[in-house]
């Protein structure tokens, strides 16, 4: 099933503790993409990613770092988490340059205390 | 600055009537307009719109754009409880990255 999974689902951890939220896709898309969504804003980018080894800032990238060292994997590292990182978050894939069509993932609740 | 403006920002009416939902937006370097549909979970899509006056369908929804007026409309006919949802604009330029609007918040009561 063709499908974009990301783990945790849920996550409550405390302020400057490092963490890693993964992101993984098996439709050999080329885009991908993090988000957080928060009450009021709607969903705001974070980092993208065209390829392979090649990413890039969205509108809110302040407080993540990401990689991409394989096709179908794109985690979101949080080096020092604070409590204004609070949000729902979903990453998301596409083929890129042919179309803009984004599959996202089921998205993770994370909490910082 | 790219922006994307949604309207009304919710909206509450009664099975089988008809909706309209608004997106207007800035862009310097338009690549497309999507429209996503986010119930409890994840937004799922819609439609994507790249040219002027195409309209696209499915089922009981439509969507055109208009590049002129810089805007696009999402239409749902005879409305169902089961489309009760928040709809999203999502705006893409040349540089890949993707804008989203806030979104209408729409209920449709039995």
């Amino acid at each position: 099933e063709a499908q974009v999974t990301q783990n945790p689902r849920y996550l409550i951890t405390v302020t400057g503790k490092k963490l890693t939220v993964t992101c993984s896709q098996n439709m050999n898309h080329e885009y991908m993409s993090w988000y957080r969504q928060d009450p009021g804003l709607g969903l705001r980018q974070i980092y993208y990613s065209m390829n392979v080894e090649v990413t890039d800032k969205g509108d809110v990238p302040e407080g993540y770092k990401v990689s991409r060292k394989e096709k179908r994997n794109f985690p979101l590292i949080l080096e020092s988490p604070s409590p204004n990182q609070t949000s729902l978050y979903f990453c998301a894939s596409s083929w890129g340059r042919t179309t803009d069509t984004q599959y996202f993932g089921p998205g993770t609740r994370l909490t910082v205390l | 600055e790219d922006k994307v403006v949604q309207s009304p920002l919710s909206l509450v009416v009664h099975e089988g009537d008809t909706v309209t939902l608004n997106c207007s937006y800035e862009v310097t370097n338009f690549r497309s307009l999507l429209w996503y549909k986010q119930e409890k979970k994840a937004p799922t899509f819609l439609f994507m719109l790249t040219s002027s006056g195409i309209e696209k369908k499915s089922g009981r929804l439509s969507s055109i754009l208009d590049k002129k007026e810089l805007f696009s409309i999402l239409n749902i006919t005879a409305t169902q409880t089961g489309d009760s949802a928040i709809y999203l604009c999502a705006l893409t330029s040349g540089t890949y990255k993707y804008i989203f609007g806030t979104g209408t918040r729409l209920k449709v009561l039995a």
